[in-house]
């Protein structure tokens, strides 16, 4: 059974820091090209980065590129995604991801974790 | 970007109806569409992908067509668990794009 495991999230600043970890088993971590999807308080569903299996390429939405970076430790099955320069705008549950396939519609999702960003 | 629309925004059923609901993209997508369906409190789940295949375990009851920019789910007997609000997701180029959901409500 494939899980994803979201930790990470809380309380931080605006211009704060933080850093999400997803922690995966159940697949073959390292074949998956992994994303991070964030929903904020009563919005809708908004794509933020992708990463591929190899962690070679990767993906950003306008409104995080350059704040945000994605990562993968292949021999830990575990996915992160670092958020500098937070603004109120990121406050979100953000979510992990795996896609049926590359980077197709994500049939596995972690259960969430929330950030908030607020002074 | 391509843009996602989804319509209706809310959409007002009774349980055992048939309901279709609407997504089209800003431009052609070929079938790289997925549907996803979230209840509150809850992570989403994936219905349908490649804009027809179901993955294992969803009911039948679920189906999606289409291709290009036009593209339907249509339930085809509304069960009580189905009150929910859907997505459309498109995955044929970056960034990926979600619709603004449709709500089906009793």
């Amino acid at each position: 059974e494939v899980q994803l495991l979201e930790s990470g999230g809380g309380l931080v600043q605006p211009g704060g820091s933080l850093r999400l970890s997803c922690a995966a088993s159940g697949f073959i971590f390292r074949s998956y090209g992994m994303s991070w999807v964030r929903q904020a308080p009563g919005k809708g569903l908004e794509w933020v980065s992708s990463v591929s299996g190899s962690g070679g390429s990767t993906f950003y939405a306008d409104s995080v590129k350059g704040r945000f970076t994605i990562s993968r430790d292949n021999s830990k099955n575990t996915l992160y995604l670092q958020m500098n320069s937070l603004r109120a705008e990121d406050t979100a549950v953000y979510y992990c991801a795996k896609p049926v396939f590359w980077p197709g519609g994500f049939d596995s999702w972690g259960q969430g974790t929330l950030v908030t960003v607020s002074s | 970007e391509i843009v996602m629309t989804q319509s209706p925004a809310t959409l007002s059923v009774s349980p055992g109806e048939r309901t279709t609901l609407s997504c089209r993209a800003s431009q052609s997508i070929s079938n790289k569409l997925a549907w996803y369906q979230q209840k509150p409190g809850q992570a989403p789940r994936l219905l349908i992908y490649g804009a027809s295949t179901r993955p294992t375990g969803i009911p039948a009851r679920f189906s999606g067509s289409g291709s290009g920019t036009d593209f339907t789910l249509t339930i085809s007997s509304l069960q009580s668990e189905d009150f929910a609000v859907y997505y459309c997701q498109q995955y044929n180029d970056w960034p990926l794009t979600f619709g603004g959901g449709t709500k089906v409500e009793i």
